[in-house]
Formats: C-alpha cells, sequence, structure tokens
C-alpha cells in the first residue's frame, strides 16, 4: 500500500458526461501528479500541484481540469467525455517542490474510466 | 522533443538474469527512475539514478550513463513474480535546479518469466 488513495476505482459512463476523480495523497506529501495510461500510450503526465498550486502541466486536454484543496487532497475532473478518454488514471504523490530535489512519487491504485 | 525507447516485449528464464535497456533523448535531464507496474496495478519504484555508474538494491540494479543517454535495469535470480512491465521514466531539470518533479515515462517492457 503506497499510502495514496483513489476513488473511485472504477467508472463507467456515457460519452459526453462529465466525471471527477480524487486523489488523497500521502500523509506529509505536498505534490500530487496525475497521469493518463492508455494501452497505446504509456504513462503520458497530466498535471501537477504543489500546495494547492498547479506546478507544471504535461499533456492535459482543455477538456480537463484539476484542483488541489487545502486538505492537500486532488481532483481530477473530466468533461464533455469522449471513447478515446476511455483508461486508466493514477495519481501520484511526492514529499519535495518541483526544482528542489529529486524524490521518488508513490502511486494510488488509479481509477480505470470506461466511456460508452 | 522527449523521446525515450525501452523493447516492447522479453522473455526471461526463472533464475536467470534480464537486463532492460532503455534510451532517451531529451533536453534538461536531471534522473533516470525505473518503476515495476503489474498488470491493471499501480507503478512502483525500483531505483534512480542521476550520476553515472551502477545503483544495486538487491536483486535489481540499475545503471546509468548521461553522456550516452543510456540506462539499464538488471534483474538477478529471476522469479516468476518478476513477470511484469518496466516502465523507464526521465525527470527533467527544474528552472531552480533539481528535479522539475513530474516524470516523462517510456512505454514499458512488458517481461514475462517462464518456468
Amino acid at each position: 500500500d503506497s499510502g495514496v488513495t483513489q476513488t473511485p476505482k472504477h467508472l463507467i459512463t456515457a460519452t459526453g458526461q462529465r466525471v471527477t476523480l480524487r486523489c488523497s495523497p500521502r500523509s506529509g506529501d505536498l505534490s500530487v501528479y496525475w497521469y493518463q495510461q492508455s494501452l497505446d500510450q504509456g504513462l503520458q503526465f497530466l498535471i501537477q500541484y504543489y500546495n494547492g498550486e498547479e506546478r507544471a502541466k504535461g499533456n492535459i486536454l482543455e477538456r480537463f481540469s484539476a484542483q488541489q484543496f487545502p486538505d492537500l487532497h486532488s481532483e481530477l475532473n473530466l468533461s464533455s467525455l469522449e471513447l478515446g478518454d476511455s483508461a486508466l488514471y493514477f495519481c501520484a504523490s511526492s514529499v519535495a517542490e518541483a526544482g528542489f530535489m529529486n524524490t521518488e512519487a508513490f502511486f494510488g491504485q488509479g481509477t480505470r474510466l470506461t466511456v460508452v | 522533443g522527449q523521446n525515450i525507447d525501452q523493447p516492447t516485449e522479453m522473455t526471461a528464464t526463472e533464475g536467470a538474469i534480464v537486463q532492460i535497456n532503455c534510451t532517451y533523448q531529451t533536453s534538461g535531464f536531471n534522473g533516470l527512475f525505473w518503476y515495476q507496474q503489474h498488470a491493471g496495478e499501480a507503478p512502483t519504484f525500483l531505483s534512480y539514478n542521476v550520476l553515472d555508474g551502477l545503483e544495486e538494491k538487491g536483486r535489481f540494479s540499475s545503471f546509468l550513463s548521461r553522456s550516452k543517454g543510456y540506462s539499464y535495469l538488471l534483474l538477478k535470480e529471476l522469479q516468476m513474480k518478476d513477470s511484469a512491465s518496466y516502465l523507464c521514466a526521465v525527470s527533467l531539470r527544474g528552472i531552480y535546479g533539481g528535479s522539475q518533479g513530474n516524470l516523462i515515462f517510456g512505454k514499458g517492457t512488458k517481461l514475462s518469466v517462464k518456468p
């Protein structure tokens, strides 16, 4: 158990809908990262938050957004869903703020999103 | 752009040694991570290299050559439970030094260990 909690574990929804994925980082970790993993693309970095502020953006679509709350949990919002958004969405957390040190990231178990 | 290459699949025998290679072309390289991922599960951290050379951790070792843009993960005394995907990931240099934080992953090498 990495200490990172993601809910829900599975989500099935229809095209055009909106969903929210939730992540609670490890106790003491201030950085939260979201990744998308599809069969053909591997793990793709979406976005990072540190202590409530956005720190880095990767290949995140405009239909997707995220935020980190004062209690450090994070939510990833996916809207106007398309079939191609079906994937595993992972949240990871680490201690450090970007740019200061290298620390390993601990991954949650992921949310498997299926868009039908 | 950033590019990370590793073989798609490998097969090895229980008890043997296997080496999984990773080459990368990135701007602003900071360090290289290896993660293990069983199908449908979360990636778990195996090793991290920032300087050239070999890092050993039990049955797992990882090597880095920054000048060649090359790393490998060495797994010894293979066990059936080592059947998994092995992900090579690069961290980039942040504007203040150190790591930018997020990781750029290769597509992973699926290792099958056979009896």
